[in-house]
């Protein structure tokens, strides 16, 4: 595709079910990385992936939270058991190196934990 | 700990004049400053970036002025447009913009009145 494309655009889910959310990055990019904005807040590092290394994880909130990306592309953010403050809009974000500033940003996952 | 501190948390401006978003920082090892601008609905995208080595740098109607020795740095728009109205964000990064951890501030919400 011709950016970074994140699925759904907007999820309501019930406190304590579990929820995935998907980042399809721009073709050929190594990069991976997700980050969560919550309201009223500046954007916040998860976690990040570069090609077949270990992805960096130090970023996640608690082990609710996990990610795995597949094949070197697709990546999935899941929460588990979600609470209240896990609402927030999580984005993810590709590029061809492992430099961030050059990475291009999906437009986001909207999730509110009801 | 909030290591990058970003104000105001909005602003209302007339077009043609120069909105002044200021940023805060504490870690001395951050070496790479890069502003992102964000449309409602979209992801954020960079804008224009500085290094500490330098105390000013523009890229059209957009300067970025920074000061060392303060530990501070601030965007300005010159001729301020509607189209403009955006949240801005500010954020530091070490190694020189490679590394791929963002600090971001919390954002400032720029709306440019007709």
């Amino acid at each position: 595709g011709a950016g970074v494309s994140q699925s759904p655009s907007n999820k309501v889910t019930e406190k304590g079910k579990d929820v995935e959310l998907r980042c399809d990055p721009i073709s050929g990019h190594t990069a991976l990385y997700w980050y969560r904005q919550s309201l009223g807040q500046g954007l916040e590092f998860l976690i990040y992936f570069q090609g077949n290394s270990a992805p960096d994880k130090s970023g996640l909130p608690s082990d609710r939270f996990s990610a795995e990306r597949t094949g070197g592309s697709v990546s999935t953010l899941t929460i588990q058991r979600t609470q209240q403050e896990d609402s927030a809009v999580y984005l993810c974000a590709s590029s061809l190196g492992q430099i961030m500033v050059e990475a291009f940003f999906g437009q986001g996952t909207r999730l509110t934990v009801v | 700990q909030q290591q990058v501190k970003q104000s105001p948390q909005s602003l209302i401006v007339q077009k043609g004049g120069i909105p002044i978003i200021n940023c805060a920082y504490e870690n001395t090892a951050f070496d790479y400053f890069p502003w992102y601008q964000q449309f409602p609905g979209k992801g954020p995208a960079l804008l224009i970036a500085i290094r500490p080595d330098v105390s000013e740098k523009k890229e059209g109607r957009f300067t970025i002025s920074f000061n060392k020795s303060a530990k501070q740095f601030s965007l300005h728009i010159m001729d301020s447009q509607p189209g403009d109205s955006a949240t801005y964000f500010c954020a530091a990064s070490m190694q020189g913009g490679s590394n791929y951890k963002l600090t971001f501030g919390k954002g400032t919400l720029l709306t440019v009145n007709p």
